[in-house]
């Protein structure tokens, strides 16, 4: 069974500073997805990290994915307010169903 | 374009009663996945359609859940004989053919179970 574990959960930050949230999981796949969710709303497609080693980056936020460690990032560079929403990673199951699993969330709070 | 759109938005229901929801992919999209997403236990994959293949039902909780696809488009999720613990927001989303790119989501249907 595919896990896959986010941490941390809750992270109260400043604006101004950087942090990054990790995502890990436990069986080979190299399709990972990030999603943004702001409170009552759906899921945004932020990133899609298809190969071992790929990196994108939009704005304040860039993602890598390191397949061999079964580990992706999300870094958060000079945090604003606008920033703060639930962060969710998701792995697919490989092969030909692209079923999604996904994280727990991080919570992120960015304070003035 | 229009996005993923899903009816109704919020549903409250009585207990024992049955409920259908409906998702309206992308105009093109041949995958469909519905997922519900409850604070204790997160966010899950329920069922996942392709085209004409059969469906990926594995991740249905029970026998009361049920969904179809007519016409490779439109697709009702059923809940028989509703539960408490069915309350959750159920969201569906589709993608391309292949799925080598995002899932784009619906808003969601808000279930209460009274």
């Amino acid at each position: 069974e595919l896990k896959v574990e986010q941490n941390p959960l809750f992270l109260s930050m400043q604006e101004g500073k950087n942090y990054t949230i990790y995502c890990n999981y436990s069986t080979t796949s190299d399709r990972l997805y990030w999603y943004r969710q702001d409170p009552g709303k759906s899921l945004e497609s932020l990133f899609v990290l298809l190969s071992n080693g790929a990196v994108k980056q939009e704005g304040r936020l860039m993602a890598s994915l390191d397949t061999k460690a079964r580990l992706s990032t999300l870094h958060i560079t000079a945090a604003v307010h606008d920033l703060s929403a639930t962060y969710f990673c998701a792995v697919d199951s490989g092969g030909s169903n692209y079923k999604l699993t996904f994280g727990k969330g991080t919570l992120l709070t960015v304070n003035p | 374009g229009a996005g993923v759109s899903q009816s109704p938005s919020n549903k409250v229901t009585e207990k024992g009663k049955d409920v259908e929801l409906r998702c309206d992919p992308i105009s093109g999209h041949t995958a469909l996945y519905w997922y519900r997403q409850s604070l204790g236990q997160g966010l899950e994959f329920l069922i996942y359609f392709q085209g004409n293949s059969a469906p990926d039902k594995s991740g249905l909780p029970s026998d009361r859940f049920s969904a179809e696809r007519t016409g490779g488009s439109v697709s009702t999720l059923t809940i028989q004989r509703t539960q408490q613990e069915d309350s959750a927001v159920y969201l569906c989303a589709s993608s391309p053919w292949g799925g080598f790119g995002p899932q784009h989501f619906g808003d969601g249907t808000r279930l209460s179970i009274l």
